[in-house]
């Protein structure tokens, strides 16, 4: 059972525009969100993450939001780069638990064109 | 800084053959040590973790196993592979469960 869904395999985007990446979540214990971005034959890379206390977090070009009453979350990368083209997964976890265990998406692979 | 290596890059090996893939963090100590594989099209699905040395909880039933020998050391194994074990694997550490995971550049095993 997929806990944490990326419902979009593919998202393409001008360069210079706004790129908004989605995530669902059914697990209602989740308390910290990440996103990481995968490029080929590479490893996930972290790249921004949110507590559930918070409904935001900026990190320059990148900015997440949460809607915990939706369990949802997405990430905007403003302006997207022909650089951001990547994989994009998301990930939650329970902080509490010492395990800290993350549940991915499927990813969603974002293509930035000229 | 912390660093993680994992080694080889890529791998075919017969279906029978044994297994072991390597994995080790340098600038920390008593990291949290994760295995994943993505299969393809898949998301990442976690194989086994480690709270510490010979500490080793598995997530799903299968074909591997892992070991961690050291305090930043992780080998995921195998006595016989199978074609389902085909992927990418990925190595991850934390400092505790309230930081990022991060993760190695992977491991593509190729089963023929």
């Amino acid at each position: 059972d997929q806990q944490v869904k990326q419902n979009s395999p593919s998202l393409s985007v001008q360069e210079g525009r706004i790129s908004i990446l989605n995530c669902d979540y059914t697990n209602s214990m989740f308390d910290y969100f990440l996103w990481y971005k995968k490029y080929p034959a590479e490893g996930p890379t972290f790249l921004i993450s949110i507590s559930s206390i918070k409904d935001k977090n900026e990190d320059g070009r990148f900015t997440v939001f949460l809607n915990k009453s939706a369990k949802h979350l997405s990430l905007h990368i403003v302006p997207s780069q022909p650089g951001d083209s990547a994989v994009y997964f998301c990930a939650a976890s329970e902080r509490g638990s010492t395990l800290g265990r993350l549940y991915f998406g499927r990813g969603t692979q974002l293509t930035v064109w000229p | 800084s912390q660093t993680i290596h994992q080694w080889p890059a890529t791998l075919v090996q017969p279906v029978g053959s044994p297994l072991s893939l390597e994995c080790t963090v340098e600038g920390t100590s008593n990291p949290n040590l994760y295995w994943y594989r993505q299969a393809a099209g898949r998301g990442l699905q976690l194989l086994f973790y480690s709270v510490g040395i010979g500490q080793i909880s598995s997530e799903v039933p299968q074909n591997l196993s892992a070991s961690r020998p050291q305090d930043r050391q992780f080998i995921l194994s195998s006595k016989k592979l199978l074609l389902s074990d085909s992927g990418f694997y990925l190595c991850a550490w934390t400092a505790d469960s309230n930081q990022p995971q991060h993760f190695g550049d992977g491991t593509r095993l190729s089963i023929l």
